[in-house]
């Protein structure tokens, strides 16, 4: 029973398109998250909701629009996508409470060509 | 502010070997100090966490980590390396704890160990 699902897991797409990439937690977390893993593997917080609230955007393009229909799904939507958008997408989520762990979905891999 | 470093950006050590990654950590109030480790094509999973409690941290596989303010450093260990280990570790840090709204983790740029037979 798996705790943080993403869909797709793999996207290939053309510059320019818009893509959705979806993610559900069935921990009963309150906190989710979106980080971003470059082609080094560097790991970057794009967003944060508590609550279906963005708590966290950290200088995104606004290409990207994060969408949180329940606290148990946080969406991302990217508009008009660009090359360096390839990276691998990874959803997370937390407690606000002990062992504070951020337990992460498998990952989303974009391709944009 | 707070940042990750990991030293060395890649570890082989051959099987039942010391495993040592470094990190080093820079943060204006005590931190909450993590390791994940991230097989391929896999998410990230949590090895090991410090908040606040023993300076000597055990976590899963074996793995162990030893918080020292004096270094700024979270250091993971293991004592034999097993093929299994062979991953990608991320050391991260948090300035606030879990339950502060801005709370986020900023991650060092990775170590990629190898396991030699």
């Amino acid at each position: 029973d798996t705790a943080v699902s993403q869909t797709p897991k793999y996207l290939v797409t053309q510059m320019g398109n818009d893509k959705s990439i979806k993610c559900e937690q069935n921990l009963g977390h309150d906190t989710m998250y979106w980080y971003k893993q470059d082609s080094k593997k560097f790991l970057k917080i794009m967003f944060s909701y508590n609550n279906k609230e963005l708590i966290i955007n950290e200088t995104v393009p606004n290409r990207f629009s994060p969408k949180s229909p329940d606290k148990a799904h946080l969406n991302l939507h990217i508009n008009s996508l660009e090359l360096g958008d390839s990276a691998v997408y990874f959803c997370a989520s937390s407690a606000w409470e002990l062992p504070y762990e951020q337990y992460f979905g498998p990952g989303t891999r974009l391709t944009v060509t | 502010a707070q940042s990750v470093t990991q030293l060395g950006s890649h570890v082989s050590v051959s099987e039942g070997a010391l495993v040592l990654l470094r990190c080093n950590y820079s943060s204006s109030v005590p931190p909450y100090l993590f390791w994940y480790v991230q097989y391929p094509n896999q998410g990230l999973q949590l090895l090991l966490k410090y908040t606040s409690a023993a300076t000597l941290v055990k976590g899963i596989n074996g793995f162990e980590a030893e918080f020292k303010k004096s270094e700024t450093s979270f250091h993971l260990t293991k004592p034999s390396a097993h093929m299994s280990d062979a991953a990608e570790y991320f050391c991260a840090v948090s300035d606030l704890p879990p339950s502060s709204n801005d709370y986020k983790l900023s991650f060092g740029a990775g170590t990629t160990v190898t396991v030699r037979a």
